[in-house]
């Protein structure tokens, strides 16, 4: 079955300094993954997407890179700021357009900038 | 739009009680999922809907129920709740087709006694 790996240990961050967050996977080859933000007591809101033949994405202060080699994606939050403290999750498409466009999620990992 | 919108936000239960969690949205997507969310477990698809009159399977579906009788609404049903079920609960939907967004809920917790 797939199987998607993302940091579980809470990332400590300075503001102003950069946070990188990885996501893995085995056992799928997707078309497409997604980057969410999710804070507490709320639903996960979606932030980017990157499809299988795109190395990178960019979308203001975050960059999305997307390895299928590595079968790994990279989430970068360059000049962090302390209202980007959060949780973000990875997501895998698992199904073509007839099934729905399913999606995979992460477990999540926490991010605390500090001021 | 008010997007997507859950009720109720909290719930208590008893094991063997029944309850019907109802999800609404008003962007006109095709496609509307339900997920659990439990600590360490990431999100997990219950059911999800690839339009009015369809349901399917997701990851976790025994012990749960669905129906999207109209095109708007997508409804969760727990037939006799168990302590298993204790959770956070959360609707989304998407437009039709693949590379698309889900919009998400606030989320129901529900717990069971």
């Amino acid at each position: 079955s797939q199987k998607i790996e993302q940091n579980s240990e809470a990332l400590n961050i300075q503001e102003g300094k950069t946070a990188t967050l990885t996501c893995n996977y085995t056992n799928y080859s997707p078309a497409y993954l997604q980057w969410y933000r999710q804070d507490p007591g709320r639903g996960p809101v979606f932030l980017l997407l990157i499809r299988e033949n795109e190395k990178e994405k960019r979308k203001e202060r975050l960059k999305v890179t997307f390895d299928t080699t590595l079968k790994q994606s990279l989430f970068h939050i360059t000049a962090s700021q302390p209202a980007d403290s959060a949780t973000y999750l990875c997501a895998l498409d698992i199904g073509s357009k007839a099934a729905g466009n399913k999606l995979t999620f992460g477990g999540g990992t926490r991010v605390l900038v500090k001021p | 739009n008010a997007g997507v919108t859950q009720t109720p936000k909290f719930r208590v239960l008893k094991t063997g009680q029944s309850m019907t969690l109802l999800c609404a949205q008003d962007m006109n997507h095709e496609y509307m999922y339900w997920y659990r969310q439990d600590p360490g477990m990431g999100l997990r698809l219950i059911h999800y809907s690839v339009g009015e009159g369809t349901t399917a399977k997701g990851e976790v579906p025994d012990g749960y129920n669905v129906s999207r009788l109209k095109k708007q609404n997508f409804l969760l049903g727990l037939e006799s709740a168990a302590p298993s079920q204790t959770s956070v609960y959360f609707c989304a939907s998407s437009r039709r087709g693949g590379n698309n967004e889900q919009f998400f809920g606030p989320g129901t917790r529900l717990t069971v006694l």
